[in-house]
């Protein structure tokens, strides 16, 4: 059964920093997004793409935040400058109708 | 806005016994309603869905959920519970535009 894949599966990094997550979506599926979980807790929105632009983000999803499908097949969530709140787990998701399925996510640690 | 709510941070069962996580929610319109389970360091993992038809919905692993108009709600369920079945458990809701999903609640299913 086809899956989502994230790379990489732990990323330290340090304050102030530059970081790129990475996700490959299920390849026939049309709507991508990505969400985070700090330390087990709720799961949060962050942003939803769709033909290629966002279709909706979170008051979490700052000017710090961004994200691209460069070639088709990849998805990635770059935080421009990390703050050690950012530390969490980042999944990625993606959808052709109902339901999402998850990748099994990113660790990121800001030191 | 759509929203649920999940009120047992914390469900305890001995396995053999029936197993319930409650959700409630709140919509605007049909709900379109998910349960996802999460094991420790994994991602989240579609158990079922209810969208429309017969309010028993079935799922993977022996779980169903029973959709509730009139008391606004969408329980889990399985039979039997299994020591397996110890994990985070989520209900969501879908808009248009994203998933939103409950705080969780973590079962422990005791030999």
């Amino acid at each position: 059964e086809p899956e989502v894949t994230q790379t990489p599966s732990h990323q330290v990094t340090q304050m102030g920093q530059e970081v790129i997550l990475r996700c490959v979506p299920i390849s026939n599926h049309l709507y991508f997004y990505w969400y985070r979980q700090i330390l087990g807790q709720k799961v949060e929105f962050l942003v939803s793409f769709y033909n290629n632009e966002i279709s909706e983000k979170s008051e979490i999803f700052d000017d710090q935040f961004s994200v691209e499908r460069p070639d088709g097949s990849n998805f990635t969530l770059k935080i421009r400058s990390t703050k050690l709140e950012d530390s969490a787990m980042y999944f990625c998701a993606s959808r052709l109708d109902s339901p999402l399925h998850f990748g099994n996510g990113t660790r990121l640690t800001v030191t | 806005a759509q929203s649920v709510a999940q009120p047992e941070d914390q469900v305890n069962v001995a396995e053999g016994n029936p197993l319930t996580v409650k959700c409630t929610y709140s919509v605007s319109g049909n709900p379109y309603l998910f349960w996802y389970v999460q094991y420790p360091n994994r991602g989240l993992q579609f158990l079922l869905k209810y969208i429309t038809g017969d309010n028993l919905v079935k799922g993977s692993y022996g779980f169903e959920a029973e959709f509730n108009k009139s008391q606004t709600s969408f329980h889990l369920k399985k039979p039997s519970a299994l020591v397996s079945d110890s994990a985070l458990y989520f209900c969501a809701v879908r808009d248009i535009k994203k998933l939103s999903f409950g705080a969780g609640t973590t079962v422990t299913v005791r030999a």
